[in-house]
């Protein structure tokens, strides 16, 4: 299993610029993650979706969108960048059916505004 | 809203040494993950803690949980160089929807 796959890894953007970052994971999980970490902030919840065609808000949702029309794959969508946007993106995944589901993580992907 | 504090946020030990990291949070939840984080690297799930008391260890680094206290601590024995990390406690907010709240993380250096 490749687990939690990001790309890209790394990408620069233009403020007012669009991008989709992509995730995807292999095990079969239900429930999928958006985070976003700055430096000495923690991880903070972007959207999360607790399967294909369900998605709802965590704590930083505005500047982003969400869809999830397989249980495989959860794209992120920054529309028009702001550099308050710079940050590191990570994706996560889980069982969710029972208790006790650890969050596996992705790689991330490190985005800046300029 | 659910808060999780961490302390401290920045450590600095010698090897060989012990010292304990400490996770607070602010509502009734039976459910706390620890998280490892290298420097550019991705997050390590290190333990679950489910229930009150549960106790988790792995090597040099011994969980624990008191949900009565809101308190769940992370204990170093005799610290090496490879722990060097930042270290995260998560709690869950409790429901179904499993969201994570984060503390800052605390980052611990052990020098040699």
């Amino acid at each position: 299993n490749a687990g939690v796959t990001q790309t890209p890894k790394f990408r620069i953007l233009k403020i007012g610029q669009s991008m989709t970052l992509q995730c995807a994971q292999d095990m079969n999980h239900n429930y999928m993650y958006w985070y976003r970490q700055d430096p000495g902030m923690g991880l903070k919840l972007i959207y999360y979706s607790v399967g294909a065609g369900i998605t709802d808000k965590g704590e930083v949702p505005n500047g982003y969108n969400v869809s999830r029309s397989t249980t495989e794959d959860f794209p992120l969508r920054l529309e028009l960048a702001a550099p308050s946007q710079t940050s590191v993106y990570f994706c996560a995944s889980s069982y969710s059916t029972g208790r006790g589901d650890e969050q596996y993580f992705g790689p991330g992907t490190r985005l800046t505004v300029t | 809203e659910l808060k999780v504090e961490q302390n401290p946020l920045f450590l600095s030990m010698q090897e060989g040494k012990n010292y304990t990291i400490y996770c607070n949070y602010s509502t009734t939840s039976d459910r706390l993950y620890w998280y490892r984080q290298d420097p550019g690297k991705s997050l390590e799930s290190l333990f679950v803690l489910l229930s009150n008391g549960a106790v988790k260890q792995e090597g040099r680094l011994m969980a624990s949980l008191d949900t009565k206290a809101r308190l769940s601590t992370l204990h170093i024995t005799a610290a090496v160089h490879d722990l060097s990390a930042t270290y995260f406690c998560a709690v869950d907010g409790g429901g179904s929807n499993y969201k994570l709240t984060f503390g800052k993380g605390t980052l611990l250096t052990v020098n040699p």
